[in-house]
């Protein structure tokens, strides 16, 4: 099975700073890449989704996909600390509908 | 409306009990699923029903055994635990497996005691 790779960090910024959130990936025909917030005792929530090449905005969120590098990516723009949370990455890979990453655990400091 | 539901939201259970938990949707999505999370780790895939046909179970013990009533509807039937089958058990459902968007419900916190 192809993996997903993920920083786990704990990545601390302060409020009001952009936090940027990394995921590798190893399956090279994935076309279908998807960021998840799960608050600490909750499930995950879907917060963006991600098919072609570049840059996707949602609000504070941007995904950013590279495909030649298998690379994506989640900036938080105006980090609040509700936005305290782990951040999963998750790809389709072989007949696995969704891999997962470890998942990055953000921390917004007021 | 992009909501999943389950129930029940905690089950604690002995290792002789059987229990089941339930999962619902209504947004017409044709796959669903049941995932397994334990602290601090991702989700991990147990079972796939696509167009509630079981179409993909990921080596998981028999004594955990999934059903899918209908479209809406997914169980999952408990028999026979260990206690380290504690953990949070995730539905999710998409419109179609693979390459969709997969919305999650809230869970069930499961203890086995």
């Amino acid at each position: 099975q192809k993996e997903v790779e993920q920083n786990s960090g704990p990545l601390s910024v302060p409020e009001g700073a952009i936090a940027s959130l990394n995921c590798t990936y190893s399956d090279r025909v994935s076309q279908s890449f998807f960021w998840y917030r799960q608050y600490s005792g909750k499930s995950p929530e879907l917060i963006m989704s991600i098919y072609s090449n570049g840059d996707k905005e949602d609000g504070r969120f941007t995904a950013q996909l590279n495909k030649a590098s298998q690379y994506v990516s989640l900036l938080i723009r105006d980090s609040q600390p509700s936005d305290s949370a782990t951040y999963l990455c998750a790809s389709p890979s072989g007949n696995t509908p969704l891999v997962f990453g470890k998942g990055t655990r953000l921390s917004v400091i007021a | 409306d992009t909501e999943v539901t389950q129930t029940p939201k905690h089950l604690v259970m002995g290792m002789t009990n059987k229990k089941s938990l339930k999962c619902e949707q209504h947004m017409g999505h044709r796959a669903m699923y049941w995932y397994k999370q334990k602290a601090k780790k991702p989700p991990e895939l147990m079972f796939v029903y696509s167009y509630e046909k079981l179409s993909i179970n990921e080596s998981v013990p028999s004594r955990f055994s999934p059903e899918c009533p209908n479209s809406s509807l997914l169980n999952l039937h408990l028999h026979a635990l260990q206690p380290e089958d504690s953990a949070l058990y995730l539905c999710a459902s998409s419109l179609r497996d693979s390459s969709y968007e997969q919305y999650f419900g809230p869970g069930t916190r499961l203890t086995v005691t």
